[in-house]
C-alpha cells in the first residue's frame, strides 16, 4: 500500500531532550516535507527536500533540522525541544519536482508535547 | 506576500443540508488550487484541485470552481451526509522555482443526523 508513515503517533518529551521524529514513503516521491498544524493557523511548512542531500528552510525552521540521506525518509530532530514546539507535525510527500500541481501525500501525524 | 483566507468555522449543519465553504487567496503568478480533507486522528489527504482558471475540480460530491477574477476557490456540496464531518483545507501551490504549498487554517464541519 502506496503511504508516508510517520512515528511516533504521540510523544511526550521534557524541554531539552533531543528527540526524533520519523518519517519514510514507499512510494519514490523525489520531494518531501515538514508541516506543523497548530489551532487557527494551518499548516506551516517546517523544512522541506525536492531530493536527496537538498534541503531548505519553510516558514518556520527555528528549532528543528532534517536531513535526506536517502530518498525514502525525511526524519525530522529537535536538538532541544521547548513547550512552543507542542504541536501536531506531519510529513507529506509528492511525486513531481517542481511541479506545482502535484498534490501532497501525507503521514497520519505525529502529535508532540514538550513539558 | 501570498496567502489563503478561508471562513472560519466551526460550521454545523443538518444532514442533506447545503455546504457552502469560502476560500479566497492572494497569489503571485498562476497557482494550482486544491482542497484537503482530514478526518479525526488521520493526516490531510486530498478532495479535489484546479490547475488553472475556470476549472472545476469535483470528488465525493463536493465542487470548486477555479475563479481567476474574484481570487476564490469555494468548496460546494448540494447535500452533506454525517460521514462529512471533518476539517477542510484550503490550499494554493506555486511552482516557482520550487515547490511551495500554502494552507488555510482550516474549517471544521459538524453534520448532524
Amino acid at each position: 500500500e502506496a503511504q508516508v508513515t510517520q512515528n511516533p503517533r504521540y510523544l511526550i518529551t521534557v524541554t531539552g531532550k533531543k528527540l526524533t521524529v520519523t518519517c519514510s514513503q514507499n512510494m519514490n516521491h523525489e520531494y518531501m516535507s515538514w508541516y506543523r498544524q497548530d489551532p487557527g493557523l494551518g499548516l506551516r511548512q517546517i523544512y522541506y527536500s525536492m531530493n536527496v542531500e537538498v534541503t531548505d528552510k519553510g516558514d518556520v525552521p527555528e528549532g528543528y533540522k532534517v536531513s535526506r540521506k536517502e530518498k525514502r525518509n525525511f526524519p525530522l530532530i529537535l536538538e532541544s525541544p521547548s513547550p512552543n514546539q507542542t504541536s501536531l507535525y506531519f510529513c507529506a510527500s509528492s511525486p513531481r519536482l517542481g511541479q506545482g500541481n502535484s498534490p501532497l501525500h501525507f503521514g497520519n501525524g505525529t502529535r508532540l508535547t514538550v513539558t | 506576500g501570498d496567502s489563503v483566507t478561508q471562513m472560519e468555522g466551526p460550521v454545523t449543519l443538518s444532514e442533506e443540508a447545503f455546504l457552502t465553504i469560502n476560500c479566497t487567496y492572494t497569489a503571485t503568478g498562476y497557482p494550482s488550487l486544491f482542497w484537503y480533507v482530514q478526518y479525526p486522528g488521520e493526516g490531510l489527504q486530498l478532495l479535489l484541485k484546479a490547475t488553472k482558471a475556470d476549472d472545476k475540480g469535483s470528488n465525493k460530491g463536493f465542487e470548486a470552481t477555479y475563479r481567476k477574477e474574484t481570487t476564490s476557490f469555494h468548496l460546494e456540496k448540494g447535500s452533506v451526509q454525517v460521514s462529512d464531518s471533518a476539517v477542510y483545507f484550503c490550499a494554493l501551490s506555486l511552482n516557482t522555482g520550487g515547490f511551495k504549498t500554502i494552507f488555510g487554517a482550516g474549517t471544521r464541519l459538524f453534520v448532524k443526523a
